[in-house]
């Protein structure tokens, strides 16, 4: 069975500070990791993904993410955050087995607020 | 490339009817499609998969007679949800999946349900 923590519901940072968004998980194999951004009532856009390669991952909007699987930890990070980042960001698991046809585990969200 | 589509993006309707959701993959074979369903304020939460040419297969919890799925080609699934009562109301939102590789799913932009 896989699950994903967010710890942190909500997260407000001003304009131009780092972002840290946190995300564990559980996994009984080797997962794959997603970040996920939700505007409101949009679909989801996929940020950044792990899947076995590189353990830092560079994704869109300047936004990157570090596999630390001694920590099972996936936090997402950004330099500088814009009023734009402002969103709903979800952490996913997948077992990459295959297994149920790459079933997603989606973790509570993190709402991420911007001040100027 | 890899584009999901829904229809319609919002529906309002009444009590006892019928509602009928499409996703469509505009520019990709989609071996599979997931359907979530996603409460204000919360995460997705997984109804069922489905699979072109097959039975959907439902999550735990989830009413195979209230929610209708059909994957009839490569490029369609469509989400009926039968007599909707106003707990019905809720986001809902399709993901796809392609035919080769590793199936990362591509979300579509959802659909807002309100059950009168």
């Amino acid at each position: 069975a896989q699950s994903v923590t967010q710890l942190g519901s909500h997260v407000s940072v001003s304009e131009g500070a780092l972002v840290l968004l946190r995300c564990n998980y559980s996994s009984s194999v080797p997962p794959y990791l997603f970040w996920y951004v939700q505007y409101p009532n949009q679909g989801l856009q996929l940020l950044l993904k792990y899947t076995s390669a590189a353990t830092l991952v560079k994704g869109i909007n300047g936004f990157e993410a570090e596999f630390k699987k001694s920590e099972t930890s996936f936090h997402l990070t950004k330099p500088s955050a814009h009023m734009s980042d402002a969103a709903e960001y979800f952490c996913a698991v997948s077992d990459n087995s295959g297994g149920s046809n790459y079933k997603l585990t989606f973790g509570k969200g993190t709402l991420l607020t911007v001040n100027p | 490339g890899a584009v999901v589509s829904q229809h319609p993006s919002r529906v309002i309707c009444k009590s006892g009817t019928s509602v009928k959701i499409e996703c469509r993959s505009l520019d990709f074979q989609a071996t599979t499609m997931f359907w979530y369903r996603q409460f204000p304020k919360q995460s997705l939460m997984l109804m069922a998969t489905s699979n072109e040419g097959s039975k959907a297969t439902y999550e735990q919890g989830v009413e195979k007679d209230k929610f209708l799925i059909n994957h009839a080609s490569l490029t369609l699934s469509t989400l009926t949800v039968t007599s909707a009562h106003p707990e019905d109301s809720s986001f809902y939102i399709c993901s796809a999946s392609r035919l080769a590789g590793y199936n990362e799913q591509f979300f579509g932009p959802g659909t807002r349900l309100t059950v009168l």
